[in-house]
């Protein structure tokens, strides 16, 4: 695998459930993100961790749980969603620990849909 | 507040017609302008990143442009497999140096 992957690409689940989203980078990068994606919205930056350490939560709501266990994977844990948050889900990542002033290259998504 | 506006909306090209997509920002200050192309339900593709005014990039028929307030992404003689939205964000050296995304540019080129 190169680049930055995520599973499941797809996801479908009710608001009563729990699942959570993965993404793992193969780049040696040092920072990654998620980001919400939806129709006709810019990117929303939902959060940023550098060497493992949350650096940024951009006022996300608590049903959104990150987790990133070492600097090549992180983690978004879902729970008790609203049919509101149904949208493409990315993560990225960047080389260095100052985090935003590298590019940030994204994996291909993870369509959720909240029913 | 940091703002990055993209036009047009939507944009239809036959093949070989050139046009440029427009991204006006507005920030503190500038720490760079970035560029991707996204195809759709895949993650957006890094093209460009631009630091200063004055400053251009190319790669193959994409050539971006940098001034003080907007940045333009020329398309010269384009092709179907063009087809993307085009997405500018800037970063602020103002601020916490968030990435701030415009909405794109939704192009198709026809044959």
């Amino acid at each position: 695998e190169t680049g930055v992957t995520q599973t499941p690409r797809h996801l479908v689940m009710g608001m009563t459930n729990k699942k959570s989203l993965k993404c793992e980078q193969h780049l040696g990068h040092n920072a990654m993100y998620w980001y919400k994606q939806s129709a006709k919205k810019p990117l929303e930056l939902m959060f940023v961790y550098s060497l493992e350490e949350r650096v940024e939560n951009n006022s996300v709501p608590s049903r959104f749980s990150p987790e990133c266990p070492n600097s090549s994977h992180l983690f978004l844990h879902l729970h008790t969603l609203q049919p509101e948050d149904s949208a493409l889900y990315l993560c990225a990542s960047s080389r260095g620990t100052g985090v935003h002033t590298d590019t940030q290259y994204f994996g291909p998504g993870t369509r959720l849909t909240v029913l | 507040e940091d703002q990055v506006t993209q036009s047009p909306e939507a944009l239809r090209l036959q093949e070989g017609e050139s046009s440029s997509l427009n991204c006006s920002y507005t920030v503190s200050g500038l720490r760079g302008l970035f560029w991707y192309r996204q195809d759709p339900g895949k993650g957006p593709e890094f093209l460009f990143t631009l630091y200063s005014a004055g400053e251009e990039k190319e790669k193959e028929r994409l050539k971006a442009t940098l001034t003080k307030k907007e940045s333009f992404l020329h398309i010269t003689a384009p092709k179907p497999e063009d087809s993307a939205t085009y997405l500018c964000a800037v970063v602020d050296t103002g601020t916490a140096s968030k990435l701030t995304f415009g909405t794109g540019t939704r192009l198709q080129v026809t044959l």
